[in-house]
């Protein structure tokens, strides 16, 4: 699986958009991006994944790069309760064995009031 | 609750001795996985379950460790002679596999967080 990078720590406003961005500059083309979050003391909890084309669902938006090089997560109205761990992975077509996640040290995300 | 569910939350130990924790995943899913995640540290994956058939072994799985999943519904993870640097937080996960062999999404249980003194 593709190595991704991550920013160490983001603060964010309450109210206010969170834009986490993620950097997987060896993505193969069949590697889709996941996102998952991880609230202190919980087991990490899904959040999206997408291919290549940009993908809404009630929890998040994720926004990826033509050049899928790239990719961004976002929180449109942040709350106290998004302050969490945000990783990022990137992983081969959801299928077979391939289906272990493989977690970097993620992005800790501070809303603020 | 249908969530996947682990116990216990918490086991404090002594070097040496041995443990054993559970998982019980959300009841259709037919795939679980046991991951380890130290302070700081994303985690890590250990092993998995197809139903009762344990498919991969990570390196981290020392031939103290010993995962089951009998009738492939729970699983059980053992350490044996624990060490302090076994003190983490193991992780179970559950999903489910498409006859089309598409895999769903991965749902993760709370953790049991074990302290070896």
């Amino acid at each position: 699986d593709a190595k991704t990078t991550q920013p160490t720590s983001m603060d964010c406003a309450e109210g206010r958009a969170a834009n986490l961005p993620c950097n997987h500059s060896t993505i193969s083309g069949n590697e889709y991006v996941y996102w998952y979050r991880q609230i202190h003391s919980q087991g990490p909890q899904y959040i999206i994944h997408g291919l290549k084309n940009n993908e809404t669902n009630e929890m998040a938006s994720l926004i990826i790069t033509e050049d899928r090089k790239s990719s961004t997560l976002i929180l449109p109205h942040a709350t106290l309760r998004d302050t969490a761990v945000y990783y990022c992975i990137v992983r081969a077509p959801n299928t077979g064995t391939a289906s272990k996640l493989t977690f970097g040290t993620g992005t800790r995300l501070q809303v603020t009031l | 609750d249908t969530g996947v569910s682990q116990n216990p939350r918490h086991k404090i130990t002594k070097r040496g001795q041995n443990v054993t924790f559970r998982c019980d995943p959300i009841s259709e899913h037919n795939r679980l996985y046991w991951y380890r995640q130290t302070l700081g540290q994303g985690p890590e994956f250990l092993t998995y379950f197809q139903n009762e058939a344990q498919l991969e072994k990570s390196r981290l799985l020392s031939d103290r460790f010993s995962a089951e999943r009998p009738k492939g519904s729970f699983s059980t993870l053992e350490i044996q002679r624990t060490e302090q640097g076994d003190s983490a937080m193991y992780l179970c996960a559950s999903s489910l596999v498409r006859p089309s062999g598409r895999v769903k999404e991965q749902f993760f249980g709370p953790g049991t967080r074990l302290t070896v003194l």
